[in-house]
């Protein structure tokens, strides 16, 4: 079945500084999903791209779909604690019958 | 104005026990899912309901049923609980648009002892 990659595991990085996740596939998907978890809650949406190549941003979040549609990248800019959580990234298929595959996620941890 | 809500928060039971887990969607979606998170955090579909049809059913033991009452809801009964089960479980709901994306629950954490 389809995959997804995500590594590290575990990502540290200091208070303000920028951070690149990528997330990688052996097969294409017709969208990528970046998705947060905080402990304790369910993941929430982060960034939706639809297109190949689209590149989109939300707040000091930018991600881009790649152009094989196989991988994609999330980048958090100026990175402030809160930031902290689990990152995954998923792979959705078109149709009524589809369904996120997820990658394994990133766990960021923010030193202040 | 909770869009996607599950009951209960917690459950902690014994080995071989029946429980059910409920959820909830006012988001007016027509497609529910079931989610495991295990103890690594990876989350993996289990089953998928749209307008109260199952359409995934993603090779999940038998002991799980999911049942769905009406599009709003989804609920998911195990039978004969093991301790394998012990996990994260969430729910999530999704409008029938190719391009509309999913919006998860709080989840409900099974505790088997």
């Amino acid at each position: 079945g389809q995959q997804l990659n995500q590594s590290p595991q575990s990502m540290f990085i200091q208070e303000g500084e920028d951070v690149s996740m990528n997330c990688t596939s052996s097969s294409i998907f017709n969208t990528w999903l970046w998705y947060k978890q905080d402990p304790g809650e369910g993941p929430v949406l982060l960034i939706a791209l639809y297109k190949a190549g689209e590149l989109t941003s939300n707040g000091r979040l930018t991600a881009q779909f790649g152009i094989t549609r196989k991988d994609s990248f999330l980048n958090i800019s100026a990175s402030i604690p809160s930031d902290v959580g689990i990152y995954f990234c998923a792979g959705q298929l078109f149709g009524a019958n589809s369904k996120l595959t997820f990658g394994k996620g990133i766990t960021l941890s923010v030193r202040p | 104005d909770t869009a996607v809500s599950q009951t209960p928060k917690y459950l902690v039971t014994q080995m071989g026990n029946d429980k059910s887990i409920k959820c909830e969607q006012n988001l007016g979606h027509d497609t529910m899912y079931w989610y495991k998170q295990d103890s690594k955090k990876f989350l993996k579909i289990m089953f998928s309901y749209n307008n109260k049809e199952l359409i995934i059913n993603e090779t999940v033991p038998n002991r799980f049923s999911p049942k769905s009452p009406d599009k709003a809801h989804l609920n998911l009964h195990i039978n004969s609980l093991e301790l394998g089960d012990s996990a994260v479980y969430f729910c999530a709901s999704r409008a029938s648009g190719s391009t509309d994306t999913q919006y998860f629950g709080p989840g409900t954490r099974l505790t088997v002892l």
